[in-house]
């Protein structure tokens, strides 16, 4: 089975660093694209950012480039979502996506998401 | 940047209805728009790519439409589990692969 398993909830401070992850399984990791997608709560899907693990050629939505950072380890099949300081705005719902193919127009399996809480 | 807009933002409808959702593209994006329903709690499902390709597994009475900046969304006939939250998301302007604001579909 094709799935993208991520990470579990985390519960921050602001400031504190956290790195959450996305882990494939059930196909080639490396020559899929995987998106990062935020959603805070109630809103709307917000696109951050994408990755290709096979090089690990990473693009940024200028939204969001600067504040976090997308990495790979394509030994493991998992992707990775990375801040350095997290501030309150950043609790949301992220998930991670794999594109449907190397230049296709969507997204086709998602993970459960994982839900981080900043709060003092 | 590419801007996708909704509409309408939220809708009411009743079990058989045909209801049709409608995005639209500041500029051009030829046919790279996909659709996803999105239920409570619940990761984003993808339905449509190419912006009239069936995912496998979606059923029939999805379908899309559109090339260009007018995109649709149409379902046949709803049916309980049809109510929910959709989005449409351009792959034209790389890697700026923005979503629309989501339609609401709630029962009437």
């Amino acid at each position: 089975e094709v799935q993208l398993v991520q990470s579990g909830a985390e519960v921050k401070k602001p400031g504190e660093s956290l790195k959450i992850s996305c882990k494939g399984s059930g196909y080639s990791f490396t020559s899929y694209w995987i998106g990062w997608v935020r959603q805070m709560p109630g809103k709307g899907l917000e696109w951050m950012g994408i990755i290709y693990p096979g090089d690990s050629d990473t693009r940024y939505s200028p939204s969001f480039q600067g504040q976090v950072t997308i990495s790979a380890d394509k030994s493991i099949s998992t992707a990775y979502l990375q801040w350095s300081s997290l501030k309150a705005s950043d609790t949301a719902m992220y998930y991670c996506a794999r594109r449907i193919t190397i230049f296709g127009t969507a997204f086709d399996i998602w993970g459960q998401g994982t839900m981080v809480t900043v709060s003092s | 940047a590419i801007q996708l807009t909704q509409s309408p933002s939220s809708l009411s409808a009743s079990v058989g209805d045909r209801v049709t959702i409608t995005c639209r593209a500041s500029q051009g994006i030829s046919s790279a728009l996909a659709w996803y329903q999105q239920k409570p709690g619940k990761a984003p499902k993808l339905l449509i790519y190419d912006a009239s390709s069936l995912e496998s597994g979606v059923p029939s009475r999805f379908s899309g439409s559109g090339s260009g900046t007018d995109f649709t969304l149409t379902i046949s006939s709803l049916q309980p589990e049809d109510f929910a939250t959709y989005y449409c998301q351009q792959f034209n302007s790389y890697p700026m692969y923005s979503f629309g604001q989501g339609t609401k579909l709630e029962i009437k």
